[in-house]
């Protein structure tokens, strides 16, 4: 069955601090896997897109890594802010299935 | 350009009532869809249109309606509301639908989310 599965489903960390948020994804065969950031009321807004051939990519202060071998999936956080507290979903853009998301907050 | 917006925001239901949830997108997108989100699942795919006039089902499609007459529009009908459908519903649209390594063009924008409570 594909599936996309997340962890922790919810963190709670220091401002300033790093944070790392994991994907775990059954989906097959793997074509490219979105992160994306859903703050409290709001809908999804796209960070960054790994393909096949990509094993790190960084957006600012979000770092995506992937391992198509073990199909993990990592967004990593550097110096965290108070405005990164929000959901991260991890996502399969061929099929579309989005994981549970993990639930980050940040407190100062 | 406003994106994808979407109307009520907020909307309460009496069981067995019927409603439309507005959805519009000014970025001329082909590709649009519904999804509900629920408390610890995924998001998850109700209807989709690949263009005007194309509709197709989701992963949870009952219990609803769509219709795609025109690029910009993809209104979502509740027919009979059951408490069930309780959720958070979003609008998303994309500039197409590929697949393969292509679907990394498949980026999806989300509309603000209509919250729906059916009593």
């Amino acid at each position: 069955k594909n599936q996309v599965e997340q962890s922790p489903q919810s963190l709670i960390i220091l401002e300033g601090k790093n944070c790392t948020l994991q994907c775990n994804y059954t989906v097959s065969p793997f074509s490219n896997l979105r992160w994306y950031k859903q703050d409290t009321g709001r809908g999804p807004v796209s960070l960054t897109i790994m393909t096949f051939s990509e094993n790190t990519k960084s957006n600012g202060r979000y770092t995506a890594t992937l391992d198509a071998d073990t199909k993990q999936s990592s967004l990593h956080i550097t110096a965290s802010q108070l405005s990164d507290s929000a959901s991260y979903i991890c996502t399969n853009t061929d099929k579309l299935i989005f994981g549970t998301g993990t639930r980050l907050q940040v407190f100062p | 350009n406003a994106g994808v917006t979407q109307t009520p925001k907020f909307q309460v239901l009496k069981t067995g009532q019927s409603m439309t949830l507005q959805c519009a997108q000014d970025m001329n997108h082909e590709y649009m869809s519904w999804y509900r989100q629920d408390p610890g699942m995924g998001l998850r795919l109700i209807h989709y249109s690949v263009g005007a006039g194309i509709t197709d089902q989701g992963e949870v499609p009952n219990g609803y309606n769509v219709s795609r007459s025109t690029t910009e529009d993809f209104p979502l009908r509740l027919l009979s509301a059951a408490p069930s459908q309780t959720s958070v519903y979003f609008c998303a649209s994309s500039y197409r639908r590929t697949s393969g390594a292509l679907s990394s063009y498949n980026e999806q924008f989300f509309g603000p989310g209509t919250r729906l409570t059916v009593l």
